[in-house]
């Protein structure tokens, strides 16, 4: 079975730009959550999905964060413009929703560099 | 969120076992407890999880304290590819978000 798959793995970019990640969950989960990491830290969620609707994202910086989750399924995490601040690991997991207690599953990340 | 701690970096000798202790003092009794580690480059992984009882599975266990204030994810036989951050998360509902520490490094010396 194939894991969350991300793309691109590396982007440089210079300040100003814009920039997107995406993101393929797990076959049949119907959770897809966003992560920043920055250096030395553990990941921070940005954003959850339950199918195609935003359900968590408080700490999404929304002046220039965006994202959105057509049919459930892959999903997409833009910043315009990109900030020197922003330049993290940006991660996707999935999970398959039920009542009790299960694990996320995450990809390898983006690397995001900003110049 | 009920917070956890954890030592910031240990080390062992591969082959040996290796004890990686979590506190978490103001765990709630519904607050299951969850272990993921990163590896270099990767994004983090499950590792196991708990409630009460001990647990085992194919990559560790898991030893919770009588009163839950504390835990302990035992590698039986640490190896070079077990050197990783090791990150001790409580969650109390199943789609809830990982509150993720700074978690523990692990280094393995050959």
């Amino acid at each position: 079975e194939a894991g969350v798959v991300q793309s691109p793995r590396y982007k440089i970019i210079e300040k100003k730009q814009p920039v997107a990640f995406w993101c393929n969950p797990i076959s049949g989960h119907n959770t897809l959550y966003w992560y920043r990491q920055n250096l030395g830290q553990g990941p921070e969620l940005l954003i959850r999905y339950e199918n195609e609707e935003a359900v968590d994202d408080s700490q999404l910086p929304k002046d220039r964060f965006s994202a959105e989750r057509l049919k459930g399924v892959d999903s997409t995490l833009k910043i315009q413009p990109a900030e020197l601040g922003d330049s993290a690991v940006y991660l996707c997991a999935s999970s398959f929703t039920t009542v009790r207690v299960f694990s996320q599953f995450f990809g390898p990340g983006t690397r995001l560099t900003v110049l | 969120d009920a917070k956890t701690t954890q030592p910031n970096s240990m080390e062992s000798n591969e082959e040996e076992p290796v004890h990686l202790p979590c506190n978490h003092s103001t765990i709630s009794g519904t607050d299951y407890i969850h272990w993921y580690r990163q590896l270099p480059s990767q994004g983090p992984e499950y590792v196991i999880h708990g409630l009460t009882s001990n647990v085992n599975n194919r990559m560790a266990s898991l030893a919770i304290a009588e009163d839950r204030k504390s835990s302990t994810l035992i590698l039986h036989r640490a190896t070079l590819r077990d050197a990783a951050v090791y990150y001790c998360i409580l969650l109390n509902s199943g789609n809830t978000p990982l509150v993720f520490g700074k978690g523990t490094r692990l280094s393995v010396i050959a």
